[in-house]
């Protein structure tokens, strides 16, 4: 069972725009939230994260939003650029879980048009 | 310094043969993790490693699959009597032991990943 979903699969934006990628999740104990960014051929790379005692967090271009009540996150690209392309991972962790378990969702495909 | 690095890139296998991957943590990483990635799916937990010890090992798909890792570093992820289900992306990532009180700990750094194809 899915427990960190990425509902859409793909996702294409204007360079400049706004990219906004959403994930839901099902476990209410799960306390902190990571976003990774992974091109082809590549491992993901860690982008942003979030615990759960905040609802906000930005790093430059990108911020990650929380709404623990409806166990949803969001990563907002402002302003998407083309080299933002990439699929992004939202993954998720609970106290619950010994040895650091991370659950991954499906990915979304970003592609940023110039 | 070197991130991880994983080998072989690129596997192809026959059914029913054993494979085995290897893993190159970042030195000084305690924590190291295997993930899987099927075509179409999410990244998928396999195992982890606390230095040389493995308290999590719920996500191995089954009794073929099994995984070591020696002197707290280098990991080998084995698939005995290969299927063709197998076939996917094996991600390794290490980082430094969990803590709660240190957001930096969180990070877990990915190797390129082997391809593992079996026909």
């Amino acid at each position: 069972d899915q427990q960190v979903k990425q509902n859409s699969p793909s996702l294409s934006v204007q360079e400049g725009r706004i990219s906004i990628l959403n994930c839901d999740y099902t476990n209410s104990m799960f306390d902190y939230f990571l976003w990774y960014k992974k091109y082809p051929a590549e491992g993901p790379t860690f982008l942003i994260s979030i615990s759960s005692i905040k609802d906000k967090n930005e790093d430059g271009r990108f911020t990650v939003f929380l709404n623990k009540s409806a166990k949803h996150l969001s990563l907002h690209i402002v302003p998407s650029q083309p080299g933002d392309s990439a699929v992004y991972f939202c993954a998720a962790s609970g106290p619950s879980n010994t040895g650091n378990q991370f659950y991954f969702g499906t990915g979304t495909s970003l592609t940023v048009i110039p | 310094g070197a991130g991880v690095s994983q080998s072989p890139s690129n596997k192809v296998t026959e059914k029913g043969k054993d494979v085995e991957l290897r893993c190159d943590p970042i030195s000084g990483h305690t924590a190291l993790y295997w993930y899987r990635q099927s075509l179409g799916q999410g990244l998928e937990f396999l195992i982890y490693f606390q230095g040389n010890s493995a308290p999590d090992k719920s996500g191995l798909p089954s009794d073929r699959f099994s995984a070591e890792r020696t002197g707290g570093s280098v990991s080998t992820l084995t698939i005995q009597r290969t299927q063709q289900e197998d076939s996917a992306v094996y991600l390794c990532a290490s980082s430094h032991l969990p803590s709660r009180f240190s957001q930096a700990t969180y990070e877990q750094y990915f190797g390129p990943g082997t391809r593992l194809t079996v026909t």
